[in-house]
């Protein structure tokens, strides 16, 4: 089945720098791969996602970049903020025909310094 | 439109009892899949269901079930709890089919005796 290994699994970066997160997965037919991120005590959400027919994808100061090829894709913040602290989860789908299921990254927590 | 509601936000219970949790999905939404939250363990997929049907299930004892109404709502039964249980309980909600955007419930805490 699909496993997903997320690194690293803690992260300190200075406010205003820029941080990234990797993720490898196993099953090179996955065509979808998410990005969730969850504030202390709040729900899991999604924040950017990409299919795998683009490389990358950019939503302000978030971009994904995909490597379908290597198997990674990672996930890029720039100009961080003291409301980027959270922590991040990477997910992909096995593919199953018809069904919603998505294998998760261990997450990250990113912690923004003032 | 309102979010995925999960009722109730938290839950004590002790081990041996069971338990149940609701989810009801975002309107029109038809799929429902259900995660367990650990410290240690991250996500973990549970079961998701379409239209009534179980599509799909996780590595899990056959204590955890689940099912889902003609309204889409969605139960998830855990029996004979064990300390192990203890974690955070999320449900999620899609539109249609496979690899769509998953929209996560607030969850249920549940603490295990």
């Amino acid at each position: 089945g699909e496993n997903v290994e997320q690194h690293p699994s803690t992260l300190s970066v200075q406010e205003g720098d820029s941080a990234v997160i990797k993720c490898t997965y196993s099953d090179s037919a996955s065509n979808y791969f998410p990005w969730y991120k969850q504030e202390l005590g709040k729900r899991p959400q999604l924040i950017i996602d990409i299919r795998s027919n683009v490389g990358e994808k950019k939503d302000q100061r978030i971009a994904v970049t995909l490597n379908k090829t290597a198997k990674h894709f990672s996930l890029h913040i720039t100009e961080t903020q003291p409301e980027d602290s959270a922590v991040y989860f990477c997910a992909a789908p096995p593919i199953i025909q018809g069904a919603q299921k998505l294998v998760f990254g261990q997450g990250t927590r990113l912690t923004i310094n003032p | 439109k309102a979010g995925v509601t999960q009722t109730p936000r938290y839950l004590i219970k002790t081990r041996g009892q069971q338990v149940t949790l609701s989810c009801s999905p975002i309107s029109g939404h038809r799929s429902v899949s259900w995660y367990q939250q650990t410290p240690g363990q991250g996500l973990q997929f549970l079961f998701e269901y379409f239209s009534e049907t179980q599509r799909n299930k996780g590595n899990f004892p056959g204590r955890f079930s689940g099912r889902q109404f003609s309204n889409s709502r969605s139960e998830m039964n855990v029996s004979t709890l064990e300390l192990g249980d203890s974690a955070l309980y999320l449900c999620a909600s899609s539109s249609t089919g496979s690899n769509e955007k998953l929209f996560f419930g607030s969850g249920t805490q549940l603490s295990v005796l």
